[in-house]
């Protein structure tokens, strides 16, 4: 069975702390991507990765970073938190041009 | 211009009838399709995924590509009060990387 794994469900960070979200998927995928998921927005890509160590900017990369050392782990970092990070965010890994699956999702707070 | 659109409704039918849900993209290299159930607080769920032009169904489900109009759409016979949920439409953009973008989704209510 297909699993994507996050690390958190719920997270609560001070404005200012680095925060670090992290994905794990078992299926030997490729391809990894961080969204984030706010009323009326949908989905937004922040960055994805094809393969360990190669990343690409996705729509809305300012204020994040990510890290791939391995193929089957894809971490998403805030530098420094802001309150206008406070969002819900999604992991989610596919095998090249296929449906990607979703982990589970964690809802951050920055106060 | 977004990359893919969906009117976000919501789109209100009774129970039974056949829900159509539509969206559009701007990339005309994009070549795989999908639509994806959310529920509210849930992950994106996988509903039907379409790489050809035509229909593709799959029990309730039916969904159209046509490449040409740049145009997706979600036919969902015999709407369940359990449908009622958000769908989004995805898209992977041939940027030479599988760049997985998504709409803005469309709510659908389905009143018994």
């Amino acid at each position: 069975d297909v699993k994507v794994t996050q690390s958190s469900r719920y997270l609560v960070k001070r404005t200012g702390e680095k925060v670090f979200l992290e994905c794990v998927q078992d299926m030997d995928h490729e391809n990894m991507f961080w969204y984030r998921q706010d009323p009326g927005l949908g989905l937004r890509l922040i960055y994805f990765s094809y393969d360990v160590k190669m990343k690409e900017k996705g729509d809305i990369p300012e204020g994040y970073s990510v890290s791939r050392e391995k193929k089957e782990r894809f971490s998403l970092i805030l530098e420094s938190a802001s309150t206008n990070q406070t969002s819900m965010y999604l992991c989610a890994s596919s095998l090249r041009a296929e449906e990607a699956f979703f982990g589970q999702g964690t809802r951050l707070t920055v106060v | 211009q977004k990359e893919v659109e969906q009117n976000s409704g919501p789109l209100s039918v009774p129970e039974g009838a056949i829900a159509s849900l539509n969206c559009t993209y701007s990339d005309r290299g994009s070549q795989s399709f999908f639509w994806y159930r959310q529920y509210s607080g849930k992950s994106p769920e996988l509903i039907m995924s379409i790489y050809s032009n035509g229909d593709k169904e799959d029990g309730r489900f039916t969904a159209q590509l046509n490449k040409a109009s740049q145009y997706v759409s979600l036919l969902i016979r015999d709407s369940q009060p359990s449908d009622s949920a958000t769908y989004l439409c995805a898209v992977i953009r041939d940027t030479g990387f599988q760049k997985l973008v998504f709409g803005t989704g469309t709510r659908l209510l389905v009143s018994p």
